[in-house]
């Protein structure tokens, strides 16, 4: 399973947009990319999961250039309900184990 | 449609005492996962089930932890002989059979586990 860094902790403030960026350089071939965030005192919740190129939901975009060595979650305006930690993985298509990493936590101000 | 259930939300036990915590998976699911999460630090994976069978229990201590997922009823990650190290955020995840998004599961809200 591939390794992965991301930042520790980043601030931001209510509608400004919140990049996080997940290096993973040993990704393998059938690797999937997917983010979860985890509010406090709860369980983590899926948010995005990509291959390559860029990945667009309801709630975030997910960007995977082309050597696919790292990935950017963005998050559009965020609010303060966004203030959270946030987990990127990576593994095959069809994993069951799920590899957590310290996650970014992300502190939105007002 | 109810999402993934454990109780209790809070257990308290005593060194040397069993811990039983459950988890409900969400209605039409039938894989159930279990992590484990320190303070500060990210979920650790435990063990995953079906119904009647462990999958993958890679990250089960060797000792006095097991899990169940029987026929009927709730899963149970039980610990015997609690020891304070013990102390953690237990997590259980379904899944269903046929998955639209791979590596998605869904949480349950945890159990507090304290053992003083």
């Amino acid at each position: 399973l591939a390794k992965t860094t991301q930042p520790i902790s980043m601030d931001s403030y209510e509608g400004q947009e919140v990049n996080i960026t997940c290096s993973h350089n040993n990704i393998a071939t059938n690797d999937y990319i997917t983010w979860y965030q985890q509010f406090p005192s709860q369980g983590p919740r899926f948010i995005i999961q990509g291959y390559k190129t860029k990945v667009t939901n309801e709630v975030a975009s997910l960007f995977i250039p082309a050597d696919r060595k790292s990935s950017t979650l963005s998050l559009p305006r965020v609010s303060l309900s966004d203030t959270a930690v946030y987990y990127c993985l990576v593994g095959i298509y069809n994993t069951d184990k799920l590899i957590f990493g310290t996650g970014t936590r992300l502190q939105v101000f007002p | 449609n109810a999402g993934v259930m454990q109780n209790p939300r809070h257990l308290v036990r005593r060194r040397g005492q069993e811990a039983r915590l459950r988890c409900s998976p969400m209605k039409g699911h039938s894989h159930v996962y279990w992590y484990r999460q320190l303070p500060e630090e990210g979920l650790k994976f435990m063990v995953y089930l079906q119904k009647e069978n462990i999958i993958d229990e890679s990250g089960m201590p060797k000792e006095r932890f097991s899990a169940e997922f029987p026929k009927e009823g709730p899963s149970i990650l039980r610990i015997q002989q609690v020891v304070r190290g013990d102390s953690a955020a237990y997590f259980c995840a379904s899944s269903p059979q046929e998955r639209e998004v791979m590596a998605e599961q869904y949480f349950g809200p945890g159990t507090r586990l304290t053992v003083t």
